[in-house]
């Protein structure tokens, strides 16, 4: 079953640190990888997409990894600031049958403390 | 560009009543998405339109659930008879291509169903 796991549910940081945001898919075939940002009372808004072939990509602050042999993705926010504070949902793209299909993960909600 | 536009913003209706959301794609996108989301479980994509034909909406609950594309500007989804839950955050979603590209997300419109 294709599935999106991500970890932790939720998490509190003070501001100016650094967290690390796991997601774990079983999605299978795999086409990409997307995190995508949701500040409260919005729609998500794309952070990364990362194919087969890529380990790393970096936006800002924001870093992403992924490990396509493990299955496992994660999102590097560096020197956190107050802004940050928002839902990260890790969503995968595969197939189902002939047709592309999106799985959503359930997210992570980070909250940024002064 | 005004992005993807959403209406009405919230909506709070009794049980048995008609809701009719709307949506307006950002103009030259002509894939668009209409997405549930709930706490337990995250965003659930409900019905997609590509040329303002519907391709895949195994993702509608039941009946009661409808949504139309008249022309590229315009979509609705439309409830009826609504229940209690119902209640969720429904997002409108497009993109400019047929597949694999970034998702642009409406603002939502947050439903409740007394």
């Amino acid at each position: 079953k294709n599935q999106v796991e991500q970890s932790p549910q939720s998490l509190i940081i003070l501001e100016g640190k650094n967290c690390t945001l796991q997601c774990n898919y079983t999605v299978s075939p795999f086409s990409n990888l997307r995190w995508y940002k949701q500040d409260t009372g919005r729609g998500p808004v794309s952070l990364t997409i990362m194919t087969f072939s890529e380990n790393t990509k970096s936006n800002g602050r924001y870093t992403a990894t992924l490990d396509a042999d493990t299955k496992q993705s994660s999102l590097h926010i560096t020197a956190s600031q107050l802004s940050d504070s928002a839902s990260y949902i890790c969503v995968v793209s595969g197939y189902a049958g002939n047709n592309r299909k999106l799985i959503w993960g359930l997210g992570t909600s980070l909250a940024v403390n002064p | 560009d005004a992005g993807v536009i959403q209406s009405p913003r919230h909506e709070v209706t009794e049980m048995g009543q008609e809701v009719t959301l709307r949506c307006k794609p950002i103009s030259g996108h002509n894939s668009l998405f209409w997405y549930r989301q709930t706490m337990m479980r995250g965003l659930e994509l409900l019905i997609y339109f590509n040329n303002n034909v519907p391709i895949d909406d195994s993702g509608m609950p039941e009946d009661r659930f409808s949504a139309k594309m008249p022309n590229a500007s315009f979509s609705t989804l439309k409830i009826q008879p609504s229940e209690p839950r119902d209640s969720a955050v429904y997002f409108c979603a497009s993109i400019p291509g047929t597949g694999g590209d970034t998702q642009y997300f409406g603002p939502g419109t947050r439903l409740t169903v007394l």
